[in-house]
């Protein structure tokens, strides 16, 4: 059974930083490409960054320059590193795994999430 | 923000069948972009109920069915049981957005 579990959210100041992690078992990650799937409170989901089979990474505008992605293979874990938090950046925070490989792929596996809030 | 359009809310009763819109444009599922249709129970991870060319995951009933016409995708839920109560989110790839991948905002399903 593949489970995806995140860790590392909780209330943070604006300006800061979190890192978030992603914990996988039953699925190897370097074999998949995984997302950061971001959710605010009221709205629909958000794919915020993907980190590719190859190492490469990619993120969407509302983030970009604010957020880096890596992964430990040996520990088959994804993590999320995003500085200069902003009260917009409050969410759930879900990681996703498409196994088909491009980017028209669905999403086949989820975590719960771990949710962030940004505010002082 | 949210590059697909769904209805807020639907409801049905056991039994029934629902459909949940899923209005794009050209530059995403008016494109000939895939359409997936995710659900999701507030607390859990988000499961996949539906993928390209109506594809059903193992263990998903084919009482869930996709469709699309045009810039606009379909959930079809028949034979409606509580436990489909549930929030449905489609997803799709749009161009216009940095070639990103975007979401519905999502609509609740009440079985009454």
């Amino acid at each position: 059974e593949v489970q995806l579990v995140e860790s590392g959210g909780g209330l943070m100041q604006p300006g800061g930083s979190l890192r978030l992690s992603c914990a996988a078992s039953g699925i190897t990650i370097s074999r998949h490409s995984v997302s950061w799937v971001r959710q605010a409170p009221g709205k629909g989901p958000e794919w915020i960054s993907v980190i590719y089979r190859n190492g490469n990474t990619y993120y969407t505008d509302p983030v970009k320059g604010r957020v880096t992605m890596s992964r430990d293979n040996s520990k088959n874990t994804l993590y999320f590193q995003m500085n200069s938090l902003r009260p917009e950046d409050t969410a759930m925070y879900y990681c996703a795994i498409a196994t088909g490989g491009t980017t028209h792929d669905p999403f086949d596996f989820w975590g719960q999430g771990t949710m962030v809030a940004v505010s002082s | 923000q949210s590059g697909l359009t769904q209805p807020p809310s639907v409801s049905a009763a056991p039994g029934q069948r629902v459909n949940i819109s899923c209005t794009g444009t050209s530059s995403n599922i008016g494109a000939g972009y895939a359409v997936h249709w995710y659900q999701h129970l507030p607390g859990t991870a988000p499961k996949l109920l539906i993928s390209v060319n109506n594809n059903r995951p193992s263990g998903v009933p084919d009482r869930f069915s996709g469709s699309m016409s045009g810039t606009s995708a379909s959930l079809a839920i028949t034979g409606l049981q509580a436990e489909d109560e549930a929030i449905y989110y489609c997803q799709s790839f749009d161009i216009s957005l940095g070639f990103s991948r975007v979401f519905g905002g999502g609509t609740k399903l009440t079985v009454l």
